[in-house]
């Protein structure tokens, strides 16, 4: 199974300024994720980022807003911008080994606050 | 929108109970059901990917059983213990889409 980390583990940032999460995985995979989970909430996918080609966002999240670079098939980023106290989540980034039903490996999170 | 819902959304049991949490989502366009455990400050570890209606999956004390049918999963901890202290998380994968769409989850607390 593909082992994930994160980068940072947890930052407390201002608002107005901007948070780039790194992702790494030991493994080369084509499929990488980007969740997020407010306080409360499920973990909501944010956008789908495969190597070569630009990121596929879900609906609500935009690319003005959370950029992502996917630059080789064991890396990617993701940055969220402008950042408000909305911002204030986990962040988790994730991979999808063999098929569709096959299981996703996910990272330990990124936790954000925003003041 | 796609809903997957999970109950009871906490649980408190003493070390030695068995218990049963439950994760519905929808009944149409069923391609995989997902369970995860999620403890704090460290990665969501998949526990169980369950595909065939009637399927019946076990890791140890941790067992599951689906109904794609009436959309239903059920997660059971035989003899919990206080290392299964955690939040489950259940996930629906579609057909028509590919992506999981998650469950608040269950948090459970085990006594000693």
């Amino acid at each position: 199974s593909a082992v994930i980390s994160q980068k940072p583990s947890r930052d407390i940032c201002q608002r107005g300024t901007s948070l780039t999460i790194q992702c790494q995985v030991d493994s080369q995979v084509t499929m990488m994720f980007w969740y997020r989970q407010q306080p409360g909430q499920s973990l909501t996918l944010i956008a789908t980022a495969n190597q070569g080609s630009e990121a596929t966002y879900e609906s609500g999240f935009v690319i003005d807003k959370f950029p992502i670079s996917r630059p080789n098939l064991t890396f990617s980023t993701l940055t969220v911008s402008n950042m408000s106290p909305e911002d204030s989540s986990i962040y988790l980034c994730s991979v999808e080994e063999g098929g569709r039903s096959d299981t996703q490996y996910f990272g330990p999170g990124t936790r954000l606050t925003v003041l | 929108i796609l809903n997957v819902e999970q109950s009871p959304q906490s649980l408190h049991v003493q070390e030695g109970d068995s218990t049963n949490f439950t994760c519905s989502f929808p009944s149409s366009n069923f391609y995989a059901l997902h369970w995860y455990r999620w403890e704090t400050a460290k990665s969501p570890e998949a526990l169980f990917v369950m595909t065939l209606n009637g399927d019946e999956k076990k890791k140890g004390r941790i067992s599951a059983t689906l109904n794609t049918k009436e959309g239903y999963s059920y997660l059971y901890i035989k003899g919990s213990q206080p290392e299964d202290s955690a939040t489950y998380l259940c996930a629906f994968m579609g057909s028509n889409t590919g992506k999981l769409i998650f469950g608040q989850g269950t948090t459970l607390q085990v006594k000693p």
